[in-house]
């Protein structure tokens, strides 16, 4: 059963405190993203990466950090230098065909952060 | 700034009616996408069009896209209850032709439909 996990659904963090966010995809996606979405609005770009080993900054990326060590996960750390984290918070896949223009995204569940 | 700009930001119709949501964009692309998200949820694609097509059809919706006018327009045609959800639509830029993958998400239409 193919698809994009993340986890946890919810996530709760005291000020000061770091917390990592996790994304799984068995889709055998190159490329993996991270987006932020608060209440009304869209999904604003935090970090993204084509290929393991590798990640690039999206619009958004002051206080958060990732990693890319395998193909199928791209963690998410949301450290205490964000100073407004509390959103919901997608992870997204897709597959990148060099110049071919297919490519739409799949994405996880999201997890929602709330800052205590 | 955002890519995308959806209009209108909400849209209340009758089950059965037809509802038309439309997106501006600002640089050449190489496709616009389309995307559904239920309250609460991940978003779900919908439909791509390429930079070179016009329109394009999938169902009960009809996405079209006029690179001139840097805008596209969706339309769901005899709406269900259960297409309450909000609809953004995604610009893929075109970056001397090559795809990187990376999406500019435009703020969104929440479409509810009354039954």
């Amino acid at each position: 059963d193919g698809g994009i996990t993340q986890s946890p659904k919810y996530l709760f963090r005291k000020e000061g405190q770091n917390v990592t966010l996790s994304c799984e995809q068995n889709l055998n996606h190159d490329a993996m993203y991270w987006y932020r979405q608060d209440p009304g609005q869209g999904l604003r770009l935090i970090y993204y990466s084509q290929i393991v080993n590798d990640f690039q900054k999206g619009d958004i990326a002051e206080g958060y950090s990732v990693s890319r060590e395998k193909k199928e996960s791209f963690p998410l750390t949301v450290t205490s230098a964000q100073k407004n984290p509390t959103a919901f918070y997608l992870c997204a896949s897709s597959m990148i065909l060099g110049t071919s223009v297919r490519n739409e995204q799949f994405f996880g569940p999201g997890t929602r952060l709330t800052v205590l | 700034s955002q890519q995308g700009e959806e209009d209108p930001q909400a849209l209340s119709i009758q089950e059965g009616e037809n509802a038309t949501m439309n997106c501006s964009y600002k640089t050449s692309i190489n496709n616009l996408q389309w995307y559904r998200q239920n309250s609460g949820r991940g978003l779900v694609h919908l439909i791509l069009i390429r930079s070179n097509e016009r329109e394009k059809h999938s169902g009960r919706l009809r996405v079209t896209l006029d690179t001139s006018k840097k805008s596209s327009s969706l339309l769901i045609t005899a709406s269900r209850a259960a297409d309450t959800a909000s609809y953004f639509c995604a610009t893929d830029p075109n970056a001397g032709g090559t795809s990187y993958g990376k999406l500019t998400f435009g703020q969104g239409t929440i479409l509810t439909v009354h039954p």
